[in-house]
């Protein structure tokens, strides 16, 4: 099945630095997801995305719906501890109507105080 | 509270002896899914549920089985483990079948199953 590209694969930074990470496809997609996953816990939603070159904040983050509707970015402004964890992006392909997600490999942001 | 719960948490098994992992929501959502995460792999679908008695196959289908005889409970079925379907397991629920909503989209996610298939 198709995977989307997610960069990059992990992240080792210092607390207070901004973070981004993106998702490509070689395919379209009608809707962007970006996800947190906690270690030891199933992901949560982040950001929602629904129309190209729409931008969207969620606090510290922000996310992008490529203009292309391929591709997608998370950026994370002034990181702090508690933003490690694993990143996932996941979309929905345009002619999909049955919910089916595709999920990124996931980013590794791992924070040093 | 709203959630979605996953029984076992924690399994190690052998090889071909059947087993069955929980799922059940509290929150009257249509859609449900499953999923396994595998290092560098991410999260990819096995089956999910569009509604009761609707299921259809996702990008991992193959040695897994579903059933979604009522709306808050959707199993998932190994009929005969391998050790390559050792895997952290996740289930999912969503109030519909994703649309522009941002509320329908609100997917939410059971703590994991880890199986361990010997």
């Amino acid at each position: 099945g198709q995977q989307l590209n997610q960069s990059p694969q992990s992240m080792f930074i210092q607390e207070g630095e901004d973070v981004s990470m993106n998702c490509t496809s070689s395919s379209i997609f009608n809707t962007w997801l970006w996800y947190k996953q906690d270690p030891g816990e199933g992901p949560v939603l982040l950001i929602a995305l629904y129309k190209a070159g729409e931008l969207t904040s969620n606090g510290r983050l922000t996310a992008q719906f490529g203009i292309t509707r391929k591709d997608s970015f998370l950026n994370i402004s002034a990181s702090i501890p508690s933003d490690v964890g694993i990143y996932f992006c996941a979309g929905r392909h345009g002619s999909s109507n049955t919910g089916k997600l595709i999920f990124g490999q996931g980013t590794t942001l791992q924070v040093k105080p | 509270e709203a959630q979605v719960t996953q029984n076992p948490r924690y399994l190690i098994t052998v090889t071909g002896k059947k087993l069955t992992v929980t799922c059940s929501q509290n929150m009257n959502h249509e859609y449900m899914s499953w999923y396994r995460q595998d290092p560098g792999l991410g999260l990819r679908q096995i089956y999910y549920s569009m509604n009761v008695e609707v299921t259809d196959k996702g990008d991992v289908p193959e040695g897994y089985k579903v059933s979604r005889k009522e709306k808050r409970n959707f199993p998932l079925i190994l009929e005969s483990p391998s050790p390559n379907q050792t895997s952290l397991y996740f289930c999912a629920s969503t109030p519909r079948a994703f649309s522009g909503r941002v509320a329908d989209n609100e997917q939410f996610f059971g703590p994991g199953t880890r199986l361990t298939v010997l």
